[in-house]
């Protein structure tokens, strides 16, 4: 079975630019989790989505969205980016949205701003 | 706010024992996870608790008493690939839903 995949890889975008990011999740999984790693900050939780409801969302601005397709693909949009915004983004796929299974992670987007 | 601790780096000897401790401060519980995360990859599952006590899978133990809000993971017999970053994760309930919610992580190095 094939795993989380995330396009792009790397990125590399210019202050006030926006970026749409793609994770395809595992197949039959219809939970995707998406989350921002930095250094000094670790894992931060964005947003969750469900048979293409958003369930959950973290402490990030508005300029920090998503949405999922009817095929549980996921997509995370961030507008006007800032250099803050540089970083790991990683999402995450379960089979159920219960929170009580484990996450399967992708390789992540790396996201440099300038 | 939620808040989970654990400390940012570790060192150990191959071979050895180590433990990574995790205590979490949060508004309600439904389980804690432990994933493994190497340089440059992806975190992987290692361990899933909801009920108080010691879980054990190979080399890889992990604990919990929810009374406490504690956790830790044992890792014996230890090897230089088991060098990575140990994240602890905490299952909240949050909207009517679950929410999962990450330490910082422990950097372990094992060194010969």
């Amino acid at each position: 079975k094939a795993g989380v995949t995330q396009t792009p890889r790397y990125l590399i975008k210019t202050r006030g630019q926006q970026v749409t990011l793609s994770c395809s999740p595992i197949s039959g999984h219809r939970s995707v989790s998406w989350y921002q790693q930095t250094p000094g900050q670790g894992l931060q939780f964005l947003f969750e989505y469900f048979s293409e409801t958003q369930r959950n969302k973290g402490n990030f601005p508005g300029r920090f969205s998503g949405r999922q397709f009817s095929n549980s693909r996921s997509e995370m949009n961030v507008s006007t980016l800032e250099l803050g915004d540089s970083a790991l983004y990683l999402c995450a796929s379960r089979l159920r949205g219960d929170g009580m299974h484990e996450q399967y992670f992708g390789p992540g987007t790396r996201l440099t701003v300038t | 706010g939620q808040n989970i601790d654990q400390p940012t780096e570790m060192t150990a000897t191959e071979g050895a024992i180590v433990q990574i401790n995790c205590t979490y401060q949060t508004s309600g519980f439904n389980g804690l996870f432990w994933y493994q995360q190497h340089a440059g990859e992806a975190p992987t599952f290692l361990s899933y608790n909801v009920l108080d006590g010691l879980e054990e899978k190979g080399r890889f133990s992990s604990f919990l008493s929810r009374s406490k809000g504690y956790s830790y993971l044992l890792l014996k017999e230890l090897q230089m690939k088991d060098s990575a970053s140990y994240l602890c994760a905490v299952s909240i309930p949050s909207g009517g839903y679950q929410k999962v919610t990450f330490g910082i992580g422990t950097k372990l190095q094992v060194i010969p």
